[in-house]
């Protein structure tokens, strides 16, 4: 079984401050973790992923999430936000399900983000 | 290069009646994924289709099912609607790459029942 807990459920920063938003996953073997964005009305994007390979793993609009097994964790980031960045953020875990599959992916409850001038 | 694209953007349904949802993944993508995303929540897998058939399937009663047609696109089907079922309703087309695989999202079809 594979589960995602995401530590708060709205985030607010001020323009130009870090933003961390946390992800924590179980899953009983190597996971696949995501990081997707959506905006209102809207589907999901895909921000990055980490399968395998270098822990810190860089996205899209400046973002990166550094995988820590240790931890159990999957946090993304960002130096310093922009109001373009005020949306909901879910992380997502799955696994290598193996041959031709696809696992499915099990979200996290989001976090939303506001960002103030 | 077209991403995955869903069929209508937004539904109204009265409770009772039977709604059909449509994904075109995107090209060179075999496999589709259907998700349910209650107001305030996350996603919840539905079930996943490949080579027109369904390969995984998540907590959902058997009102919900699905096809997949042999051009990869696919169908989701619910029955009897409940008004607990209005959401918004995501496809997901699955890929490869070099260091594993990860997947597309369309921007969903906004369901309301009443």
């Amino acid at each position: 079984a594979q589960s995602v807990t995401q530590l708060g459920s709205h985030v607010s920063v001020s323009e130009g401050a870090l933003v961390l938003l946390r992800c924590n996953y179980s899953s009983s073997v190597p996971p696949y973790l995501f990081w997707y964005v959506q905006y209102p009305n809207q589907g999901l994007q895909l921000l990055l992923k980490y399968t395998t390979g270098a822990t810190l793993v860089k996205g899209i609009n400046g973002f990166e999430a550094e995988f820590k097994k240790s931890e159990t964790s999957f946090h993304l980031t960002k130096p310093s936000a922009h109001m373009s960045d005020a949306a909901e953020y879910f992380c997502a875990v799955t696994t290598n399900a193996g041959g031709t599959s696809y696992g499915k992916l099990t979200f996290g409850q989001g976090t939303i983000l506001t960002v103030h001038p | 290069d077209a991403g995955v694209t869903q069929s209508p953007t937004h539904l109204i349904k009265t409770r009772g009646q039977q709604v059909t949802l449509r994904c075109s993944p995107k090209s060179g993508h075999d496999t589709v994924s259907w998700y349910q995303q209650a107001l305030g929540q996350g996603p919840q897998f539905i079930f996943q289709y490949y080579e027109e058939e369904e390969r995984q399937r998540g907590n959902f009663p058997d009102r919900f099912s699905g096809h997949q047609f042999p051009n990869y696109s696919s169908e989701l089907n619910v029955n009897a609607l409940l008004l607990g079922d209005s959401a918004l309703y995501l496809c997901a087309s699955s890929y490869r790459d070099r260091e594993g695989y990860g997947y597309t999202f369309g921007s969903g079809t906004r369901l309301t029942v009443v």
